[in-house]
């Protein structure tokens, strides 16, 4: 059972403009989420967190969104940058637990 | 400083050795995890501990040996293991107070795992 899920495997976004990435889960007892960067044969890069009381959360070109009551949450980079291409992942904590949920993935493109 | 360390970054080994991997970060965290990675998926919970106790196993098959000799070192032994054990090993750091949710994880760059 897959709680945390990101539909798009990957994503193509021409350098300068925004990348949009999706993240759903299904479990309403999550309550804070983060986005990590990974580049292949490396570890997770952490970028942004956001905690459910919030429904947004800002740092330099990241952005994320968090919306309840869709059990959805979005990555919003701007300007996205060449070397914004990776994979990224959206994870989710459950209460006073350390027992980190990652999505699937998504491949983000940026193209020159 | 959010600096994980990993040793060493790529290991080969037969289905008979005896091989450890090893884990350090210096930020005062009180919870160290491992995570096995497969290629194209998402990192997957192996091991918890929690101010330098085992928290938590994700049901990990016993020739995979977790060891916390203090809270700034993890140790994952591997002895017998199958080919299909090759991964990337992946270890990582919290804060963790214990009563709130709001704790991030920060990873190692991680070990490649070959099993011939």
């Amino acid at each position: 059972d897959q709680q945390v899920k990101q539909n798009s495997p990957s994503l193509s976004v021409q350098e300068g403009r925004i990348s949009i990435l999706n993240c759903d889960y299904t479990n309403s007892m999550f309550d804070y989420f983060l986005w990590y960067k990974k580049y292949p044969a490396e570890g997770p890069t952490f970028l942004i967190s956001i905690s459910s009381i919030k429904d947004k959360n800002e740092d330099g070109r990241f952005t994320v969104f968090l919306n309840k009551s869709a059990k959805h949450l979005s990555l919003h980079i701007v300007p996205s940058q060449p070397g914004d291409s990776a994979v990224y992942f959206c994870a989710a904590l459950r209460g006073a637990t350390n027992k980190l949920i990652f999505g699937t993935g998504t491949l983000l493109a940026v193209q020159p | 400083d959010t600096e994980v360390t990993q040793t060493p970054k790529h290991l080969v080994m037969g289905m008979t050795n005896k091989k450890s991997l090893k884990c350090e970060q210096h930020m005062g965290h009180r919870a160290m995890y491992w995570y096995k990675q497969k290629a194209k998926k998402p990192p997957e919970l192996m091991f918890v501990y929690s101010y330098e106790k085992l928290s938590i196993n994700e049901s990990v098959p016993s020739r995979f040996s977790p060891e916390c000799p203090n809270s700034s070192l993890l140790n994952l032994h591997l002895h017998a293991l199958q080919p299909e054990d090759s991964a990337l090993y992946l270890c990582a750091s919290s804060s963790w107070a214990g009563v709130t949710s709001t704790d991030t994880q920060y990873f190692g760059p991680g070990t490649r795992l070959t099993v011939l």
